[in-house]
């Protein structure tokens, strides 16, 4: 399973875009990219997952370039409410449930 | 619908202490998987299930920790003689599938004193 690597914070302003970069240089060719959102005291939660180009949800956007080397993970016009951890996963789906999160990137929006 | 439901919530153990954790997945999904996550850490995987079949237990830390899911639906994590060092959050996960995403429960903060 490929290694990810993110920020280990952020901040932003509440309307603003933000972007958390991952890297994965070992992604395998079967592995699909996915990001999860976990708030305090609560388990983590699917945000997107993508393959390859870009995938678009109502949530956010992921943006993959053509060697899928890394991956970027794209907020619109945040809210005090998506002050979290992001997590970027790579993996050929949960199968067998080794999903590896590593720390995550803290995200904090401020008013 | 009802999402992943975790028990008890808080549960604090004194060092030597068994103690059993309860997960309910949601209904009809196949897989469940436990989670161990330290303070400021991301998850780590302790175990899977298929239906009653626990395909793979490699992430259990020690033989202290034990888990069940005897009829394919509810699923108990247990940890005998408790330390200090078990003290996390244990969380629970389900799908469909072992391809598909994982829902997550609220997890148990489990605190050994």
């Amino acid at each position: 399973l490929a290694k990810t690597t993110q920020p280990v914070s952020m901040d932003s302003y509440e309307g603003q875009e933000v972007n958390i970069t991952c890297s994965h240089n070992n992604i395998a060719t079967n592995d699909y990219i996915t990001w999860y959102q976990q708030f305090p005291s609560q388990g983590p939660r699917f945000i997107i997952q993508g393959y390859k180009t870009k995938v678009t949800n109502e949530v956010a956007s992921l943006f993959i370039p053509a060697d899928r080397k890394s991956s970027t993970l794209s907020l619109p016009r945040v809210s005090l409410s998506d002050t979290a951890v992001y997590y970027c996963l790579v993996g050929d789906g949960p199968q067998g449930g080794k999903l590896i999160f590593g720390q995550g990137t803290e995200l904090s929006v401020k008013p | 619908g009802a999402g992943v439901s975790q028990s008890p919530r808080y549960k604090v153990a004194k060092r030597g202490q068994d103690v059993a954790l309860r997960c309910d997945p949601i209904s009809g999904h196949v897989s469940l998987f436990w989670y161990q996550q330290a303070l400021g850490q991301g998850p780590e995987f302790l175990t899977y299930f298929q239906n009653e079949a626990q395909l793979d237990k490699s992430g259990l830390p020690s033989d202290r920790f034990f888990a069940e899911r005897p009829e394919g639906s509810v699923s108990t994590l247990k940890i005998q003689r408790t330390q200090q060092e078990d003290s996390a959050v244990y969380l629970c996960a389900s799908s469909w599938d072992p391809l598909e995403t994982l829902h997550f429960g609220n997890g148990t903060r489990l605190t050994v004193t």
